[in-house]
């Protein structure tokens, strides 16, 4: 059974901190994505990354999958309360139409 | 351009009934996913429908069937529900298999409590 494991799973901050999240598993994924999910809404993709060591950025939000396509970050630099949400991290097996999700990290970002 | 549009919002069904969740992908997709996410936890894949048939399984029950129709929308069905049903149901929306490799668009989801 293919597992992925986030940590941590609740993260508490002030605004401006920089915080990263881990996302890590003993199988290999095609892709790693991973979304943010607002109370009462569904996940919104935040990126997709599909090659071994590739980092993208987006604004504040750096994510990186592994060399081994085994494990993902997501670093946010000067946090702010907008960033307010949970984080799920999610792989794409090869060949399937699955999601495996992470449980998630719920992050508040406190003014 | 309308996103996932999933009905209804919110279903309070009895335990042993049945229920339809009903789901319109977003426009250009072809491809409909279904997952139950638990309260605190991440979403778990049910099952994903393309051409009107179901191509892949996660590890649920029977009780759990799909359809989809050839307007690429796509209905949930849950029989002898359980309180264990209770969940955010979402459906989330690709083009054929790109949604590996480019992302899936999710609805708001159907939040259905069994009591």
């Amino acid at each position: 059974t293919q597992l992925l494991e986030q940590s941590p799973q609740f993260l508490s901050i002030q605004e401006g901190e920089n915080l990263t999240v881990y996302c890590n598993s003993s199988s290999v994924f095609s892709s790693l994505q991973w979304y943010r999910q607002e109370p009462g809404e569904g996940p919104v993709l935040l990126v997709t990354v599909v090659t071994g060591g590739e980092v993208k950025k987006l604004k504040r939000l750096t994510f990186q999958f592994g060399d081994a396509r085994k494990d993902s970050s997501l670093h946010i630099t000067a946090a702010q309360p907008g960033d307010t949400g949970l984080y799920l991290c999610a792989g794409a097996p090869s060949n399937t139409g699955k999601l495996i999700f992470g449980q998630g990290t719920t992050l508040q970002v406190k003014p | 351009d309308a996103g996932v549009t999933q009905s209804p919002t919110h279903l309070i069904k009895t335990r042993g009934q049945q229920v339809t969740l009903r789901c319109s992908p977003k426009s250009g997709h072809d491809t409909v996913s279904w997952y139950q996410q638990a309260l605190g936890q991440g979403p778990q894949f049910i099952f994903q429908y393309y051409e009107e048939e179901e191509r892949q399984r996660g590890n649920f029950p029977d009780r759990f069937s799909g359809h989809q129709y050839p307007n690429y929308s796509s209905e949930l069905n849950v029989n002898a529900l359980l309180l264990g049903d209770s969940a955010l149901y979402l459906c989330a929306s690709s083009l054929g298999d790109r949604g590996q490799n480019y992302g899936y668009t999710f609805g708001s989801g159907t939040r259905l409590t069994v009591v």
